[in-house]
């Protein structure tokens, strides 16, 4: 099982759905966890913290399942601006840090 | 932004060459990173560098030597490259290893 993995996608949704996404990881001791975002040829920008008792910034809310061993980022009112990759990554070690391979989302008009 | 920089921004080399990336962070922070990211590819982490103490990949090539002189500058050598390495390179900083990272406009790589 890989350490961390994600639903490469895409996911093909229309302006205004709300649309989530899970990544799920392999190691129960992983500590901290976040969501970035990829745009074509661009570099990671942090999209947001994952905390253990949930977390909302706008249309975007991102949850920590211990249990089950995942996250999850939900996204509510697509904007075509939204249209991008979305990579997970799991910090589970004192120097040690995994990245999923990412989710594609393509928000239609 | 200017958070964190890279240079060059593209990079063509023979097999023969030697060259260097830089990296430099703006943001006061205590941690370093270098990664490779391929095409259809996660990210990959090849080195860390953390309150000077460096962490690396072990499945990371001899061919790639990273140096980091102080907490703001990193550099990633290069020697005897292979085509496969072929890739975009990124230079990420937190405040410490585990926090947000920031991640510089990378280097785009191309080894002939």
């Amino acid at each position: 099982r890989k350490e961390v993995e994600q639903d490469p996608g895409p996911f093909n949704v229309p302006e205004g759905a709300t649309v989530a996404f899970n990544c799920t990881y392999s190691n129960s001791a992983s500590q901290s966890f976040f969501w970035y975002r990829q745009d074509c040829r661009k570099e990671p920008k942090l999209l947001m913290s994952v905390y253990s008792s949930g977390n909302e910034d706008g249309r975007f809310t991102a949850q920590l399942n211990r249990a089950s061993q995942y996250i999850s980022l939900l996204i509510r009112d697509s904007k075509l601006s939204d249209s991008a990759t979305y990579l997970c990554v799991v910090i589970h070690g004192r120097r040690a840090l995994t990245f999923g391979s990412g989710t594609r989302l393509q928000v239609q008009p | 932004e200017t958070g964190v920089t890279q240079t060059p921004r593209h990079l063509v080399m023979g097999m023969t060459n030697k060259k260097s990336l830089k990296c430099e962070q703006h943001l006061g922070h205590n941690a370093m990173y270098w990664y490779k990211q391929s095409a259809k590819k996660p990210l990959e982490l090849m080195f860390v560098y953390s309150l000077e103490e460096r962490v690396e990949n072990n499945s990371v090539p001899s061919r790639f030597s990273p140096e980091c002189p102080n907490s703001s500058h990193l550099f990633l050598h290069l020697h005897t490259l292979q085509p496969e390495d072929s890739a975009l390179y990124l230079c990420a900083s937190s405040q410490e290893f585990g926090r947000e990272q920031f991640f510089g406009p990378g280097t785009r790589l191309t080894v002939l």
